[in-house]
């Protein structure tokens, strides 16, 4: 239950096409739904987060969508570049007063075709 | 602003020796968290801390500890090393214990 599934496992998209990547949860306690992009050898950097008060948000390129009664969230990626390719993870969290701790999904490496 | 920091950068151990690994959070975060990211997976959530209080452990065996400084930086140790304890090993930092999570660069651990 406190699993995230993410998929897909990889994804080739051609410039200028939109990358989707969609992630499950199981664990109503989830409370907050953060996306990290992460390129090798670096640490994972926050991309954009949601809470489930919300079904869409947008920053820039990137959307996050949330589908609260189906435990699903999407990442999209529009007008996708050769900059963007890159490994990235889904994450949930629990909502307690104490503390925070992430699962994260297994990733999904993107590959952006110039 | 700097960002979090980490080191060392590279480690390589033998089995059965022991490890500290060090974290320095953004300036005013009073939050370190750990996590360990074998190749090729997610992030495992190793340890919360939160103002020199442990306020979250992953399914991590005791062989892995960690604790707090008032400065807010944080260690990680870990003792009795295995050859599945290669990795990255990551340190986020946020402002409170329930907050966006700004990650590190990761120290690569590989035991030999």
């Amino acid at each position: 239950q406190q699993q995230v599934k993410q998929s897909p496992q990889s994804l080739i998209v051609q410039k200028g096409g939109i990358s989707i990547i969609n992630c499950a949860y199981e664990n109503t306690a989830f409370d907050y739904f953060p996306w990290y992009q992460q390129f090798p050898g670096k640490g994972p950097a926050l991309l954009i987060a949601i809470r489930p008060d919300v079904s869409e948000k947008k920053e820039g390129r990137f959307t996050i969508s949330f589908n609260k009664s189906a435990k699903q969230f999407s990442l999209h990626i529009m007008d996708s570049q050769p900059g963007d390719s890159a490994t990235y993870f889904c994450a949930a969290s629990p909502h307690h007063n104490y503390g925070q701790n992430f699962v994260f999904g297994p990733g999904t490496r993107l590959s952006v075709l110039p | 602003d700097a960002g979090v920091t980490q080191s060392p950068t590279h480690l390589i151990k033998t089995r059965g020796q022991q490890v500290t690994l060090r974290c320095s959070p953004i300036s005013g975060h009073k939050s370190v968290s750990w996590y360990q990211q074998v190749l090729g997976q997610g992030p495992q959530f190793i340890f919360q801390y939160y103002e020199k209080e442990e306020r979250g452990r992953g399914n991590f065996p005791d062989r892995f500890s960690a604790r707090q400084f008032p400065n807010y930086s944080s260690e990680l140790n870990v003792n009795a090393l295995l050859l599945g304890d290669s990795a990255l090993y990551l340190c986020a930092s946020s402002l409170g214990s329930y907050n966006e999570q700004f990650f590190g660069p990761g120290t690569r651990l590989t035991v030999l």
